[in-house]
């Protein structure tokens, strides 16, 4: 199975910060990542698909890139909507993983 | 609107079975890979099963397979997940949720999501 590793597991950030979180998968996954937000008691809504293209009506605040084995997630400028968690998951191979998620919480 | 509506899950004993279904509007469901997902409480999420528009692929994480079965009838807009000796690990919030690609390209990427089921495995 295609393990996803999310770094960091938390991260305290205030409005207006630029911030970023990292995922990486244990073997090759091309481009085949999406990225995820979860609200408490909701569910989870795709942000980004193929590791840059952004979902439709998704904020352009909102980035996916990729940095050799690491995919990333940017927000340019975090607004209070934005605190919530994040999940990657591949889409390359069954079983479609996720990784632990990153709770983005606020300073 | 897209909209995906779960029912099915409640409290079960453990070795006992559980049918959930989502009934979808919004989209012409025929066309759409369907996947569930669960969510342990306080945990990630967990992919589970998808089924093609055709139901000519299933797919199942090996932790459910023999014990889940995975369905759907077109005809009804609905998707089916039948679980069989259930056990307190499988204990989570399960969600159905729609590829983002209609019938010829399932992408595995999942863009709209119902508001889940709780099931509980517990004696």
């Amino acid at each position: 199975d295609i393990q996803m590793t999310q770094s960091p597991s938390s991260v305290s950030a205030s409005v207006g910060d630029r911030v970023t979180i990292t995922c990486r998968a244990s073997q090759g996954i091309s481009n085949w990542l999406a990225w995820y937000q979860q609200k408490p008691g909701k569910a989870p809504k795709l942000l980004i698909y193929a590791a840059a293209r952004l979902q439709s009506e998704v904020p352009s605040r909102f980035s996916g890139g990729v940095s050799g084995a690491d995919f990333t997630l940017t927000i340019s400028s975090l607004q209070p909507e934005d605190f919530a968690t994040y999940y990657c998951q591949q889409a390359y191979g069954s079983p479609y993983t996720f990784g632990q998620g990153t709770k983005v919480e606020i300073k | 609107e897209v909209q995906m509506l779960e029912s099915g899950g409640s409290l079960v004993q453990p070795g006992g079975s559980l049918r959930l279904s989502c009934v979808a509007s919004g989209f012409t469901f025929n066309t759409y890979a369907m996947t569930w997902v669960r969510q342990a409480p306080g945990k990630g999420l967990e992919w589970v099963s998808t089924i093609t528009a055709s139901s000519s692929i299933i797919l199942y994480t090996d932790s459910v397979k023999g014990r889940f079965t995975i369905s759907r009838d077109n005809s009804k807009n609905t998707l089916y997940l039948h679980m069989d000796s259930l056990r307190a690990e499988d204990t989570a919030v399960y969600y159905c949720a729609k590829d983002l690609m209609s019938m010829g390209a399932t992408t595995y990427y999942f863009d709209s999501w119902g508001q889940g089921t709780l099931v509980t495995v517990s004696s």
